[in-house]
């Protein structure tokens, strides 16, 4: 069965910081991932996907993330956080059809 | 606009009184599932449709209906809510289910059940 674990609850930065966000999968192929973000009262919105090919994928917003199959991680990475960033975080596998398995999230605060 | 549209998007009931969410999309997709989020357990499953006529379960189907007699709707329905099913619904539709297609989300549906 797939899954995916985000260790980090919650993680507090302050804007103009650069921002790390781990995930870390569990799926015996070649997995599909996803990052998506959840704005305060806003439904998800996706930020990248990773499908094969060059392991470092460029998102919406200024994210970046890269796949470590050594390390079954999809770490979300942003060089300089604004304060709209602000939200929570998802990480997502696709792994059998028609399914996706969410992380529990990972709830960023960006101090002014 | 292309959108996955929620109704209600509060709800709050009674233990026992039947509801049905209304979740509709525009982008023709054939792919359409429901969601509940939790604090802590993040997005689960409750059921998906891969077209008109065709459902199944998800990892949290307890509960719950669904139906789908049109392409661009897929209601959700507690025949009989319970406390437990107080949570966050969120619907999502993709162009045909496959693996690697982005999902996308309607703006949730909190329900509140007493």
């Amino acid at each position: 069965a797939q899954s995916v674990t985000q260790p980090d609850i919650h993680i507090t930065v302050s804007e103009g910081a650069s921002l790390e966000l781990r995930c870390n999968y569990s799926y015996g192929a070649t997995p599909y991932l996803f990052w998506y973000v959840q704005s305060p009262g806003q439904g998800l919105q996706l930020l990248l996907k990773y499908f094969s090919g060059d392991t470092l994928v460029q998102g919406i917003k200024g994210f970046e993330a890269e796949f470590k199959r050594s390390q079954s991680s999809f770490n979300l990475r942003k060089p300089s956080v604004h304060w709209s960033d602000a939200a929570e975080y998802f990480c997502a596998v696709s792994g059998s059809a028609r399914q996706l398995t969410f992380g529990s999230g990972t709830q960023l605060t960006v101090l002014p | 606009e292309a959108q996955v549209t929620q109704n209600p998007r509060y709800l709050i009931t009674v233990t026992g009184k039947k509801l049905t969410v209304t979740c509709s999309q525009n982008m023709n997709h054939e792919y359409m599932s429901w969601y509940r989020q939790d604090p802590g357990l993040g997005l689960r499953q409750i059921y998906y449709s891969m077209n008109v006529e065709v459902t199944d379960k998800g990892d949290v189907p307890e509960g719950y209906k669904v139906s789908r007699k049109e392409k661009r709707n897929f209601p959700l329905i507690l025949e009989s809510p319970s406390p437990n099913q107080t949570s966050l619904y969120f619907c999502a539709s993709s162009f045909g289910g496959g693996q690697g297609e982005t999902q996308y989300f309607g703006p949730g549906t909190r329900l509140l059940v007493l």
